[in-house]
């Protein structure tokens, strides 16, 4: 059982470039959500989806792009890349909350991005 | 206004003592649920803990503990008999609404060291 699998690891984009990022689920969750970390800040939420076909923005949305064509994949889209997005992303998913309580987000390992 | 405070940056423990990390929220919903993660070195995130805001008693799994103060809105975290695989970044976080779309907020984390 993989999880939660981000691709890639680590990377570096010049200032302007375009890139995606890749989250992939095995778990059937409805729920995917991309975080970015920061020193200092914690995780802050930047697009989410509730199911295949549904998407909509977190807190930091600006720059960023999604898409939820299935239920497995949730792509987050760097249109031109700057430096302001260096950062360390993470995707979570999780399963519809049910009507006695909430479930917990299982996180993948995250992307280390340095634009330059 | 922040809806998830972590006071402490950094907290030290010795060893196999206890140690508390504080956390509180705010939120005007009636239904929400409140969850630790553990972040170490090696950068992935790890569920911890999870206390919903109906549950009447405190949450504890092995040697985690939630101290759930609903009245101070506070969801503390205790770590009994601490160990040097302990030493990492602690983040609280809430899923506000039971049911609802809404995704975790976090806090800003407090960094762990456990001395030997």
């Amino acid at each position: 059982n993989a999880g939660v699998t981000q691709t890639p690891k680590f990377q570096v984009l010049k200032t302007g470039q375009s890139m995606t990022l890749q989250c992939a689920q095995d778990m059937n969750h409805e729920y995917m959500s991309w975080y970015r970390q920061d020193p200092g800040m914690g995780l802050r939420l930047i697009h989410y989806s509730v199911g295949a076909g549904i998407t909509d923005q977190g807190e930091v949305p600006n720059g960023y792009n999604v898409s939820r064509s299935t239920t497995e994949d949730f792509p987050l889209r760097l249109l031109s890349a700057a430096p302001s997005q260096t950062s360390v992303y993470f995707c979570a998913s999780s399963y519809r909350p049910g009507s006695l309580g909430v479930t917990e987000a299982f996180f993948g390992q995250g992307t280390r991005l340095t634009v330059v | 206004a922040q809806k998830i405070t972590q006071t402490q940056p950094g907290m030290f423990v010795q060893e196999k003592e206890a140690v508390t990390l504080d956390c509180t929220y705010d939120t005007s919903d009636q239904s929400y649920g409140l969850f630790w993660y553990k972040q170490p070195s090696s950068g992935e995130m790890i569920f911890l803990i999870y206390q919903g805001s109906y549950d009447e008693q405190n949450a504890t799994e092995g040697r985690y503990s939630l101290n759930f103060q609903k009245a101070r809105k506070s969801a503390n975290l205790v770590i009994s008999a601490s160990q040097l695989g302990d030493s990492a970044m602690y983040f609280c976080a809430m899923r506000e609404g039971i049911g609802s779309a809404r995704q975790l907020t976090f806090g800003s984390g407090t960094q762990l060291t456990v001395l030997p």
